[in-house]
């Protein structure tokens, strides 16, 4: 079983300074994927960044990046330089990655809570 | 190119009625999941389908819900005799078939189908 922790159910960030949003997470499987997802007012759940559990870089895109420590089970999103427009929920994911894909895995995502970002200008 | 669209996008029914939500995944995709995110929380899976083979519906939570995808593109999940716990948003998402290992698809999320139950 998989299990996704976000402890920080809102937080505050004044525009063009950075956040750190938490996330740990729990799981049996060997090989496994975190991701993270912004979900506007709108509804729709927008993938943000990927970290591989065998990657050996933390992962980043544009102003996103993951802090991630395989030891202590945790895959924190940084958002760097906040825009009003990243104000919104953001979810923290997981599913397992195969080490050998067998053609009818499932691999749903396991998601957190959520975390409700305010940037306030 | 088109997203996932899923219709409608609010639906009120009375409790006891009979709900049919609508998925049309982006054309290609095989894989092709239903999750629901009651208020407040993070959406949680119910049902996943490849092509038209329904291979995992561990999560629906109850003999009331229903999913299928009979040509392998458009999905249909229902719900019959609808409580006010089926209240949710309704999320689909398609993704490209898994080929490589360590190497996972983009799940591709639609707008969602809020559900309120009275």
């Amino acid at each position: 079983a998989q299990k996704i922790t976000q402890t920080q159910p809102g937080m505050f960030v004044q525009e063009k300074e950075a956040v750190t949003l938490d996330c740990t997470y729990d799981t049996s499987d060997p090989s496994y994927g975190l991701f993270w997802y912004k979900q506007p007012s709108s509804g729709e759940m927008i993938f943000l960044i990927y970290q591989g559990s065998y990657d050996q870089q933390n992962a980043t895109e544009g102003r996103y990046s993951l802090n991630f420590q395989k030891a202590r089970k945790s895959a924190n999103l940084v958002i760097s330089a906040s825009q009003l427009g990243d104000s919104a929920m953001y979810f923290c994911a997981m599913r397992e990655v195969p080490i050998v894909y067998s053609g009818a895995g499932s691999y749903q995502l396991t998601f957190g809570k959520g975390t409700k970002l305010s940037v306030i200008p | 190119g088109a997203g996932v669209s899923q219709s409608p996008r609010y639906k009120v029914a009375k409790r006891g009625q009979d709900v049919a939500l609508r998925c049309d995944p982006i054309s290609g995709h095989v894989s092709l999941f239903w999750y629901q995110q009651a208020l407040g929380q993070g959406p949680e899976f119910l049902t996943y389908f490849q092509n038209e083979a329904q291979l995992d519906k561990s999560g629906l939570p109850s003999d009331r819900f229903f999913a299928e995808r009979p040509e392998g593109s458009v999905s249909t999940l229902k719900i019959q005799r609808t409580q006010q716990e089926d209240s949710a948003v309704y999320l689909c998402a398609s993704s490209l078939e898994e080929v490589r290992d360590r190497t996972p698809n983009e799940q591709f999320f639609g707008p969602g189908t809020r559900l309120t139950v009275l």
